[in-house]
């Protein structure tokens, strides 16, 4: 079951804030947050295990909660690299493939 | 650390022609996963290999088949292409909860 994530599209400009939600109808084992800049390979940002923790990784941060369904990635103080599309992808344990939503579109501009 | 590796970068085939895309893991990741990313949507799930083995397949028909050798490397093949076929093929490798992405290769089908 494919992920949903909102908003579609969000258009920033320098140093506002921005929060991309991703909620599945199936229960949760870890959701694994991804960028992607045009024509490049998803990046890895952060994996959330099951648990409701969450994670940081300098202004990016994103939580899990796992009796909802859902996470949320949040971008503090955003800057122009932070443009890109974001994906999130759920997995099971072990290696099982992650099932990845559609994609959040982020503009970041001046 | 050598990331993940795709060969080739770019591939031009004519409708009806087979084509080989392959991708090397990360040293010691033993799952391989093949998503295709078509022009201005998600990541599909197409393939995961895992200690030479196919462990599941995404809703694609059996003309996109693969493989994984010995060493881990992994063969995708794509059988009869069609125009809708032309996309950006993503390869990726684990070795527990995290997948990292190879920088793809992009199949145009004339």
């Amino acid at each position: 079951q494919q992920p949903v994530q909102s908003p579609q599209a969000v258009i920033l400009r320098e140093g506002e804030d921005a929060v991309i939600n991703c909620s599945s109808s199936k229960a949760l084992y870890s959701v694994h947050w991804y960028r992607q800049k045009h024509g490049e390979a998803p990046v890895f940002l952060m994996i959330l295990l099951k648990g409701g923790e969450q994670k940081g990784h300098e202004k990016i941060s994103a939580s899990f909660n796992e009796k909802k369904q859902q996470s949320s990635l949040y971008l503090t103080a955003s800057q122009l690299s932070y443009s890109g599309t974001y994906f999130c992808g759920t997995g099971n344990s072990g290696n099982t493939p992650l099932v990845f939503g559609k994609g959040t579109r982020l503009s970041v501009i001046a | 650390e050598a990331g993940v590796t795709q060969s080739p970068t770019h591939l031009i085939k004519t409708r009806g022609q087979q084509a080989t895309l392959r991708c090397s893991p990360i040293s010691g990741h033993t799952s391989v996963y093949w998503y295709q990313q078509a022009l201005g949507l998600g990541l599909q799930f197409l393939l995961w290999y895992d200690e030479g083995e196919e462990r599941n397949r995404g809703n694609f028909p059996p003309r996109f088949s693969g493989r994984q050798f010995p060493n881990y490397s992994s063969e995708l093949n794509v059988n009869a292409l069609e125009l809708e076929d032309s996309a950006l093929y993503l390869c990726a490798s684990s070795l527990g909860p995290q997948t990292y992405f190879g920088p793809g290769t992009r199949l145009t089908v004339t």
